[in-house]
């Protein structure tokens, strides 16, 4: 099992609003990321969590605001965000052992900010 | 800063041809390079990855190329289907980060019936 889901699918909200998105993983992994994916733009990384702490902030606005409450769930706070936020924010997981390193991604939360 | 780039934005090809897309990379210290599919509308998906101590792996129907000498990397998908029309990315993860990855630009990949 390789899933990582979230939730919602998507989102629309005004500048003034709060919102949050949520990931989830049950396979154990204990490094976790948010990416966030422009339109034909590759992912740019914000954050990464590592055994529930912040070891990333790619220089993100306080306007996002990541949390870990524990080693399953990843969720990202949002408040007072600009249309330029209007992205599909992508969580993923790492999967690390002596043969493979890489990241499963979810599907993705499509944010609208009007 | 150093990052994965690639030098076709654009492919296409017949159903049923070989599909090759390339990647050139400037970071000679990355232990693993990876390649996602991502269909539109969602999250990219993990093809097959390769580690830098090797120059060859085969998946089904996809093959992954490291030439580390000229820095890169190629995904072959065998008898192409419509079902891999999608964008593909080739991805890097330096040794001395978080396990982050940093992405090319990517290709679009169009199979026509």
């Amino acid at each position: 099992d390789t899933e990582v889901t979230q939730t919602p699918k998507h989102l629309v909200m005004g500048m003034t609003n709060k919102k949050s998105l949520k990931c989830e993983q049950h396979m154990g992994h204990r490094a976790m990321y948010w990416y966030k994916q422009k339109a034909k733009k590759p992912p740019e990384l914000m954050f990464v969590y590592s055994y529930e702490k912040l070891s990333i902030n790619e220089s993100v606005p306080s306007r996002f605001s990541p949390e870990c409450p524990n080693s399953s769930l990843l969720n990202l706070h949002l408040h007072a965000l600009q249309p330029e936020d209007s992205a599909l924010y992508l969580c993923a997981s790492r999967s690390k052992d002596l043969s493979t390193d890489t990241q499963y991604f979810g599907p993705g939360t499509r944010l609208t900010v009007l | 800063g150093e990052s994965v780039g690639l030098h076709l934005p654009t492919l296409s090809v017949q159903e049923g041809d070989n599909s090759i897309i390339n990647c050139a990379y400037s970071n000679s210290a990355s232990d693993y390079f990876i390649w996602y599919k991502q269909e539109s509308g969602k999250g990219p998906q993990f093809i097959i990855d390769i580690r830098s101590n090797m120059d060859k792996r085969q998946g089904q129907r996809v093959t992954v190329l490291l030439n580390k000498t000229v820095k890169h990397l190629s995904l072959q998908i065998a008898a192409t289907q419509p079902g891999d029309s999608a964008v593909y990315f080739c991805a890097e993860i330096p040794n001395r980060g978080q396990g982050n990855l940093i992405f090319g630009k990517g290709t679009k990949l169009s199979v026509k019936p």
